[in-house]
């Protein structure tokens, strides 16, 4: 039982490359987010997902793209990557029963620098 | 949104019980109050969460007040490993699902 996992776990990109994250979930989670951190923040919501084939702009969304084709996976693009984004990147899921969200799982984290 | 606010750190003796207050005076009567982990720079870990009665786990206890404007979460037993950021959270329902919004959290140093 694998949880949450990202890939990959370390990039380094050029200003103006593209890359994709990847989360996957062996949890049959409904619900997907995807979080950065900089240095001496907590965790800010980039875009999450609410099922296949949906999603949502969180708190930062600019300069990102996700897609949910599969339940179990949540990709997250950067189409020109530019150095503010240098930051950790952290995937999570989880499952709602009326209203109360239970099994917040989080994956182990990406850290990309942007140089 | 209900914000939350905490200590930006605190210490703790190895083996004494580490209680981390949290302020959080505008929740409203559906949410709920989470608390979070995050040791090092791996990705944070649930601990416990409550509505307004007190909870226990394998990991922690809650005690949230009467009036719910704030909550503390405690250690019994404080270890090395317990070192951490823990962040205090209440839950938002927006767009039908419960995102949880990150503060600063607190940095709990346990020392030996």
């Amino acid at each position: 039982n694998a949880g949450v996992t990202q890939t990959p776990k370390f990039r380094v990109l050029k200003t103006g490359q593209s890359m994709t994250l990847l989360c996957a979930q062996d949890m049959n989670h409904e619900y997907m987010y995807w979080y950065r951190q900089d240095p001496g923040m907590g965790l800010r919501l980039i875009h999450y997902s609410v099922g296949e084939g949906t999603t949502a702009k969180g708190e930062v969304p600019d300069g990102y793209n996700v897609s949910r084709l599969k339940k179990q996976n949540f990709l997250l693009g950067l189409e020109s990557a530019a150095p503010s984004q240098t930051s950790v990147y952290f995937c999570a899921s989880s499952y709602s029963i009326g209203g109360t969200n239970y099994g917040y799982t989080f994956g182990s984290g990406t850290r990309l620098t942007v140089v | 949104d209900a914000k939350t606010t905490q200590p930006p750190s605190m210490d703790c003796a190895e083996g004494r019980a580490a209680n981390l207050p949290c302020n959080h005076s505008t929740i409203s009567g559906n949410e709920y109050v989470y608390w979070y982990r995050q040791i090092h720079s791996q990705g944070p870990q649930y601990i416990i969460h409550g509505l307004k009665n007190n909870e226990t786990n394998e990991m922690a206890s809650l005690i949230i007040t009467e009036d719910r404007k704030s909550s503390t979460l405690i250690l019994p037993h404080a270890t090395l490993r317990d070192t951490a950021v823990y962040y205090c959270i209440v839950s938002n329902q927006q767009g039908g699902s419960e995102k949880l919004v990150f503060g600063k959290g607190t940095k709990l140093t346990v020392n030996p």
